[in-house]
């Protein structure tokens, strides 16, 4: 069964450091794969998303991530954190549905993400 | 440009009793989505809908949830007899065409506390 696995639960950086979240895929075909982040009281926001092509994603705020075959990884990166990063980090895998079009998505369980002043 | 909506935002209510939620999506995506978040896990998949037709249900979908899409705009989900184990953020998703290349855009959710 296809799954996501975010080994880290919660993390807190400081202002300026780098960040890196690390995220694990269980997916039998080629994964459609996503990060996403949740501040509190709001939806769930596209950071960025990978199909197809150049394994290295940019994204939205800064953010980009690395797919990696070999080893079922999405991991999400951002070389200098802002206080705003704060949030909860989630990466997701799609799957097809019967059309070949996008289904739904499987989530991770998040990593919360702590900043440091 | 006006997101995905959802109402209410909170809901409180009693073991036993039915509630309703609504979605309003971006005008124009014909496909929509409802997840289930629970307190320190991702979001679950129960449903989703291309224009009014249901194309998928999760097994989390037991026989007391209801969707409906009936004019393949909003989107009501319905627990009827809710349990404490309900309770929940449930979320509400919509995309444009479904194409594997599209974005889920999430409403803010509905908070359901079950007492």
């Amino acid at each position: 069964a296809q799954s996501v696995t975010q080994p880290d639960i919660h993390i807190t950086v400081s202002e300026g450091a780098s960040l890196e979240l690390r995220c694990n895929y269980s997916y039998g075909a080629t994964p459609y794969l996503f990060w996403y982040v949740q501040s509190p009281g709001q939806g769930l926001q596209l950071l960025l998303k990978y199909f197809s092509g150049d394994t290295l994603v940019q994204g939205i705020k800064g953010f980009e991530a690395e797919f990696k075959r070999s080893q079922s990884s999405f991991n999400l990166r951002k070389p200098s954190v802002h206080w705003s990063d704060a949030a909860e980090y989630f990466c997701a895998v799609g799957e097809q549905d019967y059309g070949g079009s996008q289904g739904n998505l499987i989530f991770g369980k998040g990593t919360k993400l702590s900043v440091k002043p | 440009d006006t997101g995905v909506s959802q109402n209410p935002r909170h809901k409180i209510t009693k073991r036993g009793q039915n509630v309703t939620f609504r979605c309003d999506p971006i005008s124009e995506h014909n496909r929509l989505y409802w997840y289930r978040q629970t307190l320190g896990q991702g979001p679950e998949f129960l449903t989703y809908f291309q224009n009014e037709a249901q194309l998928e249900k999760s097994r989390l979908l037991s026989d007391r949830f209801s969707a409906e899409r009936p004019k393949g705009s909003f989107s009501t989900l319905e627990i009827q007899r809710t349990e404490q184990g309900d309770s929940a953020m449930y979320l509400c998703a919509s995309s444009l065409s479904g194409d594997y290349t599209d974005t889920q855009y999430f409403g803010p959710g509905t908070r359901l506390t079950v007492l």
